[in-house]
């Protein structure tokens, strides 16, 4: 148990629709990655945020947003859905202030099917 | 692009036979970290190397830092069937204020018993 905790672990919903991914970060840990797991595909960082405020940016869709709140769980909201956004979809958390330094601690997924 | 390039991609072997996966990235790293994701599973931290060629051994396995540190290797001695899964590294890069991690693409091993 990695300590950080993502809801739902599957979802199903169809082709222009909208979701929202939750995650929980270990006790402490001010950072929260998102990553995108295609099948048989490598890890696609979406984007990070630290203590609320949006640090990195990856290959995040226009139509894909994220936010971290006060008390550090972060959103990933999807919208729009295309069948080609069905995935896995990670959040990591980081026990490190400020940058990036050191491993990451991934939740146990989301699994998203878009019909 | 910054890339990190992740060779084999997959890997049979015989459960006994040893086990090697590469990374190479065509940017100086500040330090490279392997995981491991189980079938099904979740991306699991191995271990972090930063020092230019630094070896680190956990059990059977030994991961190896490249002394111009664009390189780095995991080597599996006598694999066993619980090493089945996709070992992935990812190298930290350092541009100014903006730190990134580079994933390579993963070697997916599978270990006939």
């Amino acid at each position: 148990d990695s300590g950080v905790t993502q809801t739902p672990k599957h979802l199903i919903t169809a082709t222009g629709q909208r979701v929202t991914l939750r995650c929980s970060p270990r006790s402490g840990d001010l950072s929260v990655y998102w990553y995108q797991q295609s099948l048989d595909q490598g890890l696609q960082f979406l984007i990070q945020y630290y203590n609320g405020e949006e640090r990195a940016k990856g290959n995040i869709l226009e139509r894909f947003s994220a936010q971290q709140f006060p008390d550090l769980h972060s959103e990933l909201n999807l919208s729009s859905l295309e069948l080609g956004d069905s995935a896995l979809y990670f959040c990591a958390s980081s026990v490190r202030s400020g940058g990036y330094t050191g491993e990451l601690f991934f939740g146990e997924g989301s699994r998203l099917t878009v019909l | 692009g910054q890339q990190v390039m992740q060779i084999p991609q997959y890997q049979h072997v015989q459960e006994g036979e040893d086990f090697t996966t590469y990374c190479n990235s065509s940017t100086t790293l500040s330090n490279i970290q392997w995981y491991k994701q189980r079938p099904g599973g979740h991306p699991v931290f191995l271990i972090q190397l930063v020092k230019s060629g630094e070896v680190k051994k956990q059990k059977r396995l030994t991961f190896q830092f490249g002394e111009a540190k664009k390189n780095s290797s995991l080597h599996i001695t006598a694999t066993q069937t619980t090493d089945v899964g996709t070992y992935f590294c990812a190298g930290l890069i350092n541009a100014g204020n903006n730190r990134k991690l580079i994933w390579g693409l993963g070697t997916s091993l599978a270990v006939n018993p």
